[in-house]
């Protein structure tokens, strides 16, 4: 696709469940980066991939959090025994290089009840 | 990367050049400054970035200060449409872990009015 695609757009899960937030980057973009935006805050960095290894994950809040890239391109946020302190809008971007502009997506919201 | 500090809101007027500031006083010099932009429900949008010389694209200019400490995003002739919150982040050249993170801040909410 033309832009960095996320999906689903919204999700809505109870409390203790287990989610999954799908991105698929601009084709050709070895850099993946997930941020999550809390309402009325800026977004906040979370993990950065280059290629399929997870070059930095020091944003993640805890273990409950974890992502993936197995083939260099498709990346999985996933989230275990979410809290409702979770909710937030997660944010994910891809660019063709670490020093070029990064292309956000619309991001997933979502929703913990 | 160094602290930046931006009015919370501003408005202008459609058709007006939109004057967005930033202060970034304890920049070093090899941080660059990047402006994004995030229209309602929508992700963040790259505008422009520059080292120390003023920089121009089709979206925007970006003014930045002798010194360094202040630079301002002008938006020559704003619309409805750039309605949204303007982000200036302050980020280092590459250099190794961490660089690469963009930090936001809570930016500023800019309202064109017709």
């Amino acid at each position: 696709g033309a832009g960095v695609s996320q999906t689903p757009s919204n999700k809505v899960t109870e409390k203790g469940k287990y989610v999954e937030l799908r991105c698929d980057p601009i084709s050709g973009h070895t850099a993946l980066y997930w941020y999550r935006q809390s309402l009325g805050q800026g977004p906040e960095f979370l993990i950065y991939f280059q290629g399929t290894g997870a070059a930095d994950d020091s944003g993640l809040p805890n273990d409950r959090f974890f992502a993936v890239r197995p083939e260099g391109s498709v990346s999985t946020l996933k989230i275990q025994r979410t809290e409702r302190g979770d909710s937030a809008v997660y944010l994910c971007a891809s660019s063709s290089g670490i020093e070029t502009e990064a292309f956000f997506g619309q991001g997933t919201r979502l929703t913990v009840v | 990367d160094a602290k930046t500090t931006q009015p919370t809101s501003m408005d202008c007027a459609e058709g007006r050049a939109a004057n967005l500031p930033c202060n970034h006083s304890t920049i070093s010099g090899n941080e660059y400054v990047y402006w994004y932009r995030q229209i309602h429900s929508q992700g963040p949008q790259y505008i422009i970035h520059g080292l120390k010389n003023n920089e121009t694209n089709e979206m925007a200019s970006l003014i930045i200060t002798e010194d360094r400490k202040s630079s301002t995003l002008i938006l020559p002739h704003a619309t409805l449409r750039d309605t949204a919150v303007y982000y200036c982040i302050v980020r280092v050249a590459y250099s190794g872990a961490g660089s690469y993170q963009l930090t936001f801040g809570k930016g500023t909410k800019l309202s064109v009015i017709p």
